[in-house]
């Protein structure tokens, strides 16, 4: 496809267990970015890829987030023993240059 | 650190009219990127205009503009035309030239009534 997809649309899920939420970026993006929006909120950086580099990690919320990217291309997002506050829209998003180009995210219900 | 606030949490408009969105703004830095975002309830953030920040003029597409006031920070988005498809949240964003990390406000939910 021609844009940033991330699957699964949505996500529910228990109290306590493990979650990974996956992103494909445009072809050829060297740069891949998640952000965080919760209900009322704008949208919060997470962390970012840029090629080969170590990722900039600073706004993971806590040791329970990670993340992957492989190859350079996908990346995964997990979030192991989830709570109710990471019920969130997760949106990915990529890019080559200044702009970022997102995907339709994955809405994460914990219940 | 910069950050971006937008005081208007919902705003409606009339189809056919304008609207005006506000974007303040806070920054030490001369080089910089602002955007408007726009997120209809697909959750699909489409990036509505750009604006270079060394680039006095103000950015237009079809019936997208913005007006830019550097000294002022301020960044507001006005909508011509309104259209029923505008309805939307609208979150403005700013990025450091050769910086990585948008900064967002909080969006503002535009309303266009029939």
């Amino acid at each position: 496809g021609a844009g940033v997809s991330q699957s699964p649309s949505n996500k529910v899920t228990e109290k306590g267990k493990d979650v990974e939420l996956r992103c494909d970026p445009i072809s050829g993006h060297t740069a891949l970015y998640w952000y965080r929006q919760s209900l009322g909120q704008g949208l919060e950086f997470l962390i970012y890829f840029q090629g080969n580099s170590a990722p900039d990690k600073s706004g993971l919320p806590s040791d329970r987030f990670s993340a992957e990217r492989t190859g350079g291309s996908v990346s995964t997002l997990t979030i192991q023993r989830t709570q109710q506050e990471d019920s969130a829209v997760y949106l990915c998003a990529s890019s080559s240059a200044v702009e970022q180009f997102f995907g339709p995210g994955t809405r994460l219900t914990v219940l | 650190a910069q950050t971006v606030t937008q005081s208007q949490p919902e705003m409606s408009v009339q189809e056919a009219e304008t609207v005006t969105l506000s974007c303040t703004y806070d920054t030490s830095e001369n080089n910089y990127y602002l955007f408007w975002y726009k997120q209809p309830p697909s959750r699909q953030m489409i990036l509505v205009i750009r604006q270079e920040a060394y680039k006095q003029q103000n950015a237009t597409e079809n019936r997208f503009s913005v007006n830019f006031q550097k000294a002022a920070k301020s960044f507001s988005l006005k909508i011509s035309d309104s259209q029923l498809g505008d309805t939307a949240m609208y979150f403005c964003a700013f990025i450091g030239a050769g910086s990585y990390q948008l900064t967002f406000g909080k969006g503002t939910k535009l309303s266009v009534i029939p």
